[in-house]
């Protein structure tokens, strides 16, 4: 299995809901990461999860909470998102947080609206 | 931390030509690892090619090879006999260990007209 898988695809929430963005991988890698990613631009990192811990979080609002559950799975929490939050949310796993040289494997993304 | 820049925003190629995309990076780490991922319009990023940077000779994957010139910091990705699938937006990145981030560039918005 090369795949990371995110469900769901698509996603409309409100203002006021909270909802849950999952992702899985079965390659055995460990480092997972969460990045943003608006139309036409580059991805921006948010979370990274190093062995299951989380290593690295780049000042993201604690309106978005990371969750790694065990080494396959990594979960993203929502809960009162504004309108300018929606985007392309990825997911991306690599063998670990050091050893960049094969790149790492993105999922196909949860297209985000919050309305 | 590295930086990685992408100076063209949309370049366009006729079908079965070759096209070349540039990239420039700087960083101060002696190891690191520069990519091409490819994201078409069905928004999975996917990884084109990659270069070690302790190696001098460039990748090459079927279609798609690089231009890797150390001294000048500069990756290229060069397509052969476009097909109208390569149309996608392209990202160069570029990965150290010491940073453990993949630092993307602006990316590029590759057309191929039939």
């Amino acid at each position: 299995d090369t795949e990371v898988t995110q469900t769901p695809k698509h996603l409309v929430m409100g203002m006021t809901n909270k909802k849950s963005l999952k992702c899985e991988q079965h390659m055995g890698h460990r480092a997972m990461y969460w990045y943003k990613q608006k139309a036409k631009k580059p991805p921006e990192l948010m979370f990274v999860y190093s062995y299951e811990k989380l290593s690295i979080n780049e000042s993201v609002p604690s309106r978005f909470s990371p969750e790694c559950p065990n080494s396959s799975l990594l979960n993203l929490h929502l809960h009162a998102l504004q309108p300018e939050d929606s985007a392309l949310y990825l997911c991306a796993s690599s063998q670990d947080l050091y050893r960049g040289n094969y790149g790492y494997t993105f999922g196909s993304g949860t297209r985000l609206t919050v309305v | 931390a590295q930086t990685v820049t992408q100076s063209q925003p949309e370049m366009s190629v006729q079908e079965a030509e070759t096209v070349t995309l540039s990239c420039t990076y700087d960083t101060s780490e002696s190891d690191y690892y520069l990519f091409w991922y490819k994201q078409p319009p069905s928004r999975q990023m996917i990884l084109v090619i990659r270069q070690e940077a302790y190696k001098q000779q460039n990748a090459t994957e079927n279609r798609f090879s690089v231009n890797f010139q150390k001294a000048a910091k500069s990756f290229s990705l060069k397509i052969s006999d476009s097909q109208l699938g390569d149309a996608a937006m392209y990202f160069c990145a570029c990965h150290t260990g010491a940073n453990s981030k993949l630092t993307f560039g602006k990316g590029i918005t590759l057309s191929v007209r039939p």
